[in-house]
């Protein structure tokens, strides 16, 4: 599968629990966004990484919030202590480098906070 | 100032018709204009995409006009067909702002009838 992948697909988690989403970019990308999508909404922008650094983490609330791309290994987003407010639609997308403006995107999380 | 407009929200066509959906945007520093498509349960695909040094670009069925002075732009489908039913999105991104995270508008649910 040359795609973006992204696991679990579905999550389910209680309120104050953690929640951890991964993103696999396609083969040979190395940059990953993180876009979350509320019922009925567009995408917005969370976060922008390059393996092991954070470019630009301007639409990732301050707080419970954090994501990584190490060197080896999928992306992470993880969400501490959720609440009914995060339940939502999470998508990463990959692009090959800098000079590339396509982005391709995975399936998504659906994440559900009971 | 970093918002893209989409309009209508939802469109019903009939089979065979043309169906166009619109955007328009307020920063001059957007340099690249993609349209995705997603269906329900799924992560959006890249459909077409423009820069703004020409005014349409063409893909089968598929046309972006884009209009530089009036900051719009807009996406054609000939021929339409039920198994374009779908949510469809417009994006925009910007190299000057550091990196190429796209702003999406809100979508437009596109429903061609028989």
């Amino acid at each position: 599968n040359a795609g973006v992948m992204q696991n679990p697909r579905h999550l389910v988690r209680r309120r104050g629990q953690e929640a951890r989403l991964r993103c696999s970019p396609m083969k040979g990308h190395s940059h990953v966004y993180w876009y979350r999508q509320l019922p009925e909404e567009g995408l917005k922008f969370m976060v922008y990484l390059q393996k092991e650094n954070i470019i630009d983490e301007s639409g990732m609330p301050k707080e419970r919030f954090s994501a990584e791309f190490p060197k080896e290994g999928p992306s992470i987003l993880r969400i501490q202590q959720v609440v009914r407010g995060d339940s939502a639609a999470y998508f990463c997308a990959s692009s090959l480098d800098r000079a590339t403006y396509e982005q391709y995107f995975g399936p998504g999380t659906r994440l559900t906070v009971t | 100032q970093q918002q893209v407009k989409q309009s209508p929200q939802s469109l019903i066509v009939q089979k065979g018709g043309i169906s166009i959906i619109n955007c328009a945007y307020e920063n001059t520093a957007f340099d690249y204009f993609p349209w995705y498509q997603q269906f329900p349960g799924k992560g959006p695909a890249l459909l077409i995409a423009i820069r703004p040094d020409v005014s349409e670009k063409k893909e089968g069925r598929f046309t972006i006009s884009f209009n530089k002075s009036a900051k719009q732009f807009s996406l054609h489908i000939m021929d339409s067909q039920p198994g374009d039913s779908a949510t469809y999105f417009c994006a925009a991104s910007s190299r000057s702002f550091g990196n190429e995270k796209l702003t999406f508008g809100t979508g437009t649910r596109l429903t061609i009838i028989p």
